[in-house]
Order: C-alpha cells, then sequence, then structure tokens
C-alpha cells in the first residue's frame, strides 16, 4: 500500500511569487491535514479536511494560505504571495474516517520550502 | 489541548533499552497518549498510543500510571536506527483530531 506523497520535495522561491504544494494521501482516507514546522519552531496544526470539507481550518496563518481538496482526493496548499516567514517544512497527514477511539495520522516525507 | 512535557535529548548505547517520561498533568479524561518517531528529512511516524495501564506492539511498550498524569515510552535494545526525535501527544478522539506537537525528545543512539 502506498504512504501519503507529496510534492515538490523541496521548492525555492521569491518573495512575493506563488506556490502550490501537493499531497496525495493512503487510498481511502478521508480525513487529510496539513502541518507545518518553520525553523526552530514545533510541528504546527493548519487545517484539516473531512472528505473535501474542511472541518478545522484553525492553524491557517493568514489568508494568504488557500488549501483544497476537491472531489476529495488530493489536497493542494497555495501560498500566495509567499513571504520569507513561510519558509519551512511543510507536512501532509491522511487517516482514515472519524469515529474510530483515536485514528493513526500517516505523514509524507513533507515539502521543503525556502522563500527568499 | 494538554500540553506535555518530556526531555529535549537522550543518549543511549546500542542494545540498551531506553524509557523516556512523558509529563501531561492537565490530561482530560477523554485524552489518548500517543507516541510519534520522527527521522530526519521524514514525516512523523506512529509509534504506539494508549489510554491506561500498559501498551505493547512489535515496536515499544507504553506504561501509564492509574492518574495518567504521565507516560513512559520503552523501546527495547535500541539499534542505531532508533536515533530520532520522539514525540509525546496528548489529545481526545472523535472530532477533535488535530495533533499537538511539542519539543520532542531527541534519542541519539551510539555504538
Amino acid at each position: 500500500e502506498a504512504g501519503v506523497t507529496q510534492f515538490p520535495s523541496h521548492s525555492v522561491i521569491e518573495k512575493g511569487q506563488t506556490v502550490t504544494l501537493r499531497c496525495d494521501p493512503i487510498s481511502g482516507h478521508d480525513n487529510l491535514y496539513w502541518y507545518r514546522r518553520v525553523m526552530g519552531k514545533e510541528i504546527k496544526f493548519l487545517l484539516h479536511f473531512v472528505k473535501e470539507s474542511k472541518q478545522d481550518e484553525s492553524g491557517m496563518p493568514n489568508n494568504r494560505f488557500l488549501a483544497e481538496r476537491t472531489g476529495g482526493t488530493y489536497s493542494t496548499l497555495k501560498v500566495q504571495p509567499a513571504e520569507l516567514e513561510d519558509s519551512g517544512v511543510y507536512f501532509c497527514a491522511s487517516s482514515q474516517a472519524l469515529g474510530q477511539e483515536k485514528e493513526t495520522q500517516y505523514f509524507g516525507p513533507g515539502t521543503r520550502l525556502l522563500v527568499l | 489541548l494538554a500540553k506535555t512535557t518530556q526531555p529535549i535529548s537522550m543518549d543511549s548505547y546500542e542494545g540498551q533499552e531506553v524509557n523516556i517520561t512523558c509529563s501531561h498533568n492537565n490530561i482530560a479524561t477523554n485524552d489518548y497518549i500517543t507516541w510519534y518517531q520522527q527521522f530526519p528529512s521524514q514525516g512523523p511516524r506512529f509509534i504506539i498510543q494508549g489510554y491506561k495501564t500498559k501498551v505493547t506492539n512489535e515496536v515499544a511498550s507504553l506504561f501509564i500510571p492509574a492518574d495518567r498524569k504521565s507516560s513512559t515510552l520503552s523501546l527495547p535494545r535500541v539499534s542505531l536506527s532508533d536515533t530520532a526525535v520522539y514525540y509525546c501527544l496528548v489529545g481526545p478522539g472523535g472530532a477533535t483530531n488535530k495533533l499537538i506537537f511539542g519539543t520532542g525528545t531527541l534519542l541519539a543512539v551510539q555504538p
């Protein structure tokens, strides 16, 4: 079974440009999460999709970040325009349907974003 | 969501048993305790989860005392490949599923 995949693995862009990160969850997983770790900080939750719906987007830092999950399969996270403080590692995770006692989240390898 | 406290780093040697303790004094009744492992350049990976008493799987054991204010991750006979950051997370199941990561414990296993 394929794990969570993320693309690209690395991205270097200039301030003001746009970057789109993609996450392909494990097949059949309704839950999809985005997290990020900025330099020297802890991994922080960004948002949670259940299928194509945003269940919780309380961690999104500002309106420069837009996450979508059309069709309830893969998800994209767009940063527009990118700022220096957006640099960090963006992780995606997926899990099976809600209702279980505490579902396991499976993480992708992350996308390393550097904004110059 | 309960805050966790764990040592920043630990050292060990190959073949030893390693115990990493996590404090979570304000754990709620519906909170579970979960441990993740993270290698450099990879995403976190689930190790083990428990609610109370002891849980064991093929990778580790998790000991949770009756008051649930702390937990101990036990790794038997560590090897060099167990060098990683270990995160203790506490949170409820159900609708609130976001994971709250702390600083984690960097375990360094030496030959």
